[in-house]
């Protein structure tokens, strides 16, 4: 166990529905990041929030919108969603100003039928 | 922009015997970290080794060590006493000094480890 809680693991929903994905950071992190994970696309960067703020955004569609709560977790929101959103999303932490790496979750599956 | 490049999709080696994955990286930045990552079929995300660019000495961590060349910006893996468990697709990453900046990863390396 890494210490970040995704769920679910698996989502299977039809397209134009929406979604939320949840993340727990470990204990003691302050920023997440949201990562999409699929075949011919890699390890994308999608956001990132540290202490409730969003600090940096990638290459996050406009369908798509996260937020960091007071507790530190996170929720990302996939709208409106097209067969190409099909992935894995990984939530990954780290303690600010400590450059050790993230710290990843398990991810969680979303297929879109 | 920086970018993280890995050459070989996909490479295969004998157990016990000795594997390395390469990497390289473009970016005007003096001062950055550099990872390997692991993920095996279980879809984790694994620290693997991480490197300081201002240091010289390459990093190890027991059965894995690296080859650093800032001037070549090279990155590459060295695996010895490659083991079964070992089997999972390696992804090259970096990241600026910044410490709210995001990691930007490689396309990734499939490991297979030959019993």
């Amino acid at each position: 166990d890494s210490g970040v809680t995704q769920t679910p693991k698996h989502l299977i929903t039809a397209t134009g529905q929406r979604v939320t994905l949840r993340c727990s950071p470990r204990s003691g992190d302050l920023s997440v990041y949201w990562y999409q994970q699929s075949l011919d696309q890699g390890l994308q960067f999608l956001i990132q929030y540290y202490n409730g703020e969003e600090r940096a955004k990638g290459n996050i569609l406009e369908r798509f919108s996260a937020q960091q709560f007071p507790d530190l977790h996170s929720e990302l929101n996939l709208s409106s969603l097209e067969l190409g959103d099909s992935a894995l999303y990984f939530c990954a932490s780290s303690v600010e100003g400590f450059n050790y790496g993230y710290t990843f979750g398990s991810g969680t599956r979303l297929t879109v039928v | 922009a920086q970018t993280v490049t890995q050459s070989q999709p996909e490479m295969s080696v004998q157990e016990a015997e000795t594997v390395t994955l390469s990497c390289t990286y473009d970016t005007s930045e003096n001062n950055y970290y550099l990872f390997w990552y692991k993920q095996p079929p279980s879809r984790q995300m694994i620290l693997v080794i991480r490197q300081e660019a201002y240091k010289q000495q390459n990093a190890t961590e027991n059965r894995f060590s690296v080859n650093f060349q800032k001037a070549a910006k090279s990155f590459s893996l060295k695996i010895s006493d490659s083991q079964l468990g070992d089997t999972a697709m390696y992804f090259c990453a970096f990241m600026k000094v910044t410490s709210y900046d995001k990691v930007i990863f490689g396309p990734g390396t499939s490991l297979s480890v030959i019993p």
